[in-house]
């Protein structure tokens, strides 16, 4: 079956300092990935997807960075956090040849002071 | 106009009540369409897929209307459980791939 993992789950960063979260997903090959932030009381804003190795889409232009490394492997990243980049950070799956149906990460807090 | 559009509710009826969420998207090229639930501090989970002929899943079913461009979700019976946020997602396709847009969800609260 597939599974989806991503780290950490919480961190506190202090304004200006570099970010990195990591996604992998197992049991499945070639998966769409996706990075979406959830503001607090806000909804999901899709920030970064990708069809392939290599291949990022930006949603939203800000100071975040995203990249995959590897088929199953999808990384969130920043040089420099602002204060503005608080909020729920969620990694999602789906399948390249289904519906559209996503299969999220448990999720990482972040918290920038 | 907002991509996809929910009431946030909250939405606050006692247990066994029926509750309807609606929700609007623009986009009329959309082509799948789903409900999520998500509890606090939670990833989203897929509740159900939404179908032009409607989809039932014991106390919930769900509704397509490409006419008018809205999808809802019917909960009956509710129950404690049943408190979280609802959300809605439409499914654009953009070059070959579904790039999921969501709502801001719905907001439910099941008392006593």
């Amino acid at each position: 079956s597939q599974t989806i993992h991503q780290w950490p789950a919480t961190l506190v960063q202090p304004v200006g300092s570099p970010l990195s979260l990591e996604c992998t997903v197992e049991g499945t090959s070639n998966p769409n990935l996706y990075w979406y932030r959830q503001a607090a009381g806000r909804g999901l804003q899709l920030l970064f997807y990708s069809v392939g190795i290599g291949q990022i889409s930006s949603e939203v232009p800000q100071n975040l960075s995203a990249s995959r490394p590897q088929d199953r492997q999808f990384i969130l990243s920043s040089k420099k956090l602002l204060l503005s980049d608080s909020g729920f950070y969620l990694c999602a799956w789906s399948g390249s040849g289904n519906t559209g149906e996503l299969f999220f990460g448990e999720g990482s807090r972040l918290t920038v002071l | 106009r907002k991509e996809v559009e929910q009431d946030p509710g909250p939405f606050n009826v006692p247990e066994g009540a029926t509750v309807a969420f609606n929700c609007t998207y623009s986009n009329s090229a959309s082509q799948s369409f789903f409900w999520y639930r998500q509890d606090c501090r939670k990833e989203p989970k897929l509740l159900m897929s939404v179908y032009s002929s409607g989809n039932e899943d014991g106390r919930f079913t769900a509704q397509l209307n490409r006419a008018s461009q809205y999808i809802s979700l019917l909960i009956r019976d509710s129950k404690l459980s049943d408190s979280a946020t609802y959300l809605c997602v439409v499914n654009p396709r953009s070059g070959g791939s579904y790039i999921p847009t969501f709502g801001r969800g719905t907001s439910l609260i099941v008392h006593p």
